[in-house]
C-alpha cells in the first residue's frame, strides 16, 4: 500500500531560526513530490514539486531535496517568519493515474516571537 | 475574487438530512475534486471529475454524491448524513495540461454532523 510520514508531526521554533522537515514514502513507481502549506482554517497550497530527476528546489526562504534512492524527502525553511505558522504537507504521486495520489498528515509548524 | 469558492464555509446539521455543498471555479480547469480531512489524518479522496461527462470515485466515495453542472461547478452531496462524516472538505481544480497534478483548493466548508 502505498504511504506518505511524515516528521515531526509537530514543531515550535523561534523567530529566525531555521528547521527541516521530513517526508518519507513508499509510493511506487515514483512520479512526482509536492510540498503544501496549509494556512490555519485554508487550503494547501504548492510550494514545490520535484521529479524523479531532480535533488533540489528552492521557493524562496524554502528548499526542498528528494532522495529517490532512500524515498526520502525533506523541505528546509530559512530564517522562518511567523508567517510561516501552517501545516506543511507531502503529497506524493505515482505514474498511472490521478487516483494514484497520496497525501501525508502534514507536519504542524507554530514559529513564536 | 477567489479562484475557487465553496459554499457554505460552516454547517451543522443532523443525522439523516440531505446535505449539498458547493464548489465553483474561475480557473478554467477541467479537473475538480472533493476531499475531506480529519484531524490525524491526511487529504483523501472523495470524488473526482475530469469534464463534465466524466465522474470517478475516489478512496472514499461511500455515502457521498456529485454533480458536475457544468465545467465550473462541482457539488457534493451526503444524502443522509451521519456523525462520522463530520470533517472539513475540500474542493480543488486542476488543469488539463497542469504540471503534475498540481491542485488548487478552495477554502473549505467545516461540516458537523450531531
Amino acid at each position: 500500500k502505498n504511504q506518505v510520514e511524515q516528521s515531526p508531526q509537530s514543531l515550535i521554533i523561534l523567530e529566525g531560526k531555521n528547521c527541516t522537515l521530513q517526508c518519507n514514502y513508499t509510493v511506487s513507481p515514483f512520479s512526482n513530490l509536492r510540498w503544501y502549506k496549509q494556512d490555519t482554517g485554508r487550503g494547501p497550497v504548492s510550494l514545490t514539486i520535484m521529479t524523479f530527476s531532480e535533488n533540489t528546489k528552492s521557493n524562496g526562504r524554502y528548499t526542498a531535496t528528494l532522495d529517490a534512492d532512500t524515498k526520502q524527502s525533506s523541505l528546509h525553511i530559512t530564517a522562518s517568519q511567523l508567517s510561516d505558522s501552517a501545516s506543511y504537507i507531502c503529497v506524493v504521486s505515482a505514474r498511472g493515474g490521478y487516483q494514484k495520489v497520496t497525501f501525508g498528515i502534514g507536519t504542524k509548524l507554530q514559529v513564536i516571537p | 475574487d477567489a479562484d475557487v469558492t465553496q459554499t457554505p464555509r460552516n454547517r451543522i446539521t443532523k443525522t439523516g438530512k440531505r446535505i449539498m455543498l458547493e464548489c465553483s471555479q474561475t480557473k478554467g480547469h477541467d479537473r475538480m475534486y472533493w476531499y475531506r480531512q480529519d484531524p490525524g489524518l491526511g487529504l483523501r479522496l472523495i470524488y473526482y471529475s475530469f469534464d463534465v461527462k466524466d465522474i470517478n470515485k475516489g478512496e472514499i466515495s461511500d455515502g457521498y454524491s456529485v454533480s458536475r453542472q457544468a465545467q465550473a461547478k462541482f457539488s457534493l452531496s451526503l444524502e443522509s448524513a451521519i456523525p462520522n462524516q463530520t470533517a472539513l472538505y475540500f474542493c480543488a481544480t486542476g488543469g488539463r495540461t497542469n504540471d503534475y497534478n498540481e491542485q488548487f483548493f478552495g477554502p473549505g466548508t467545516r461540516l458537523t454532523v450531531l
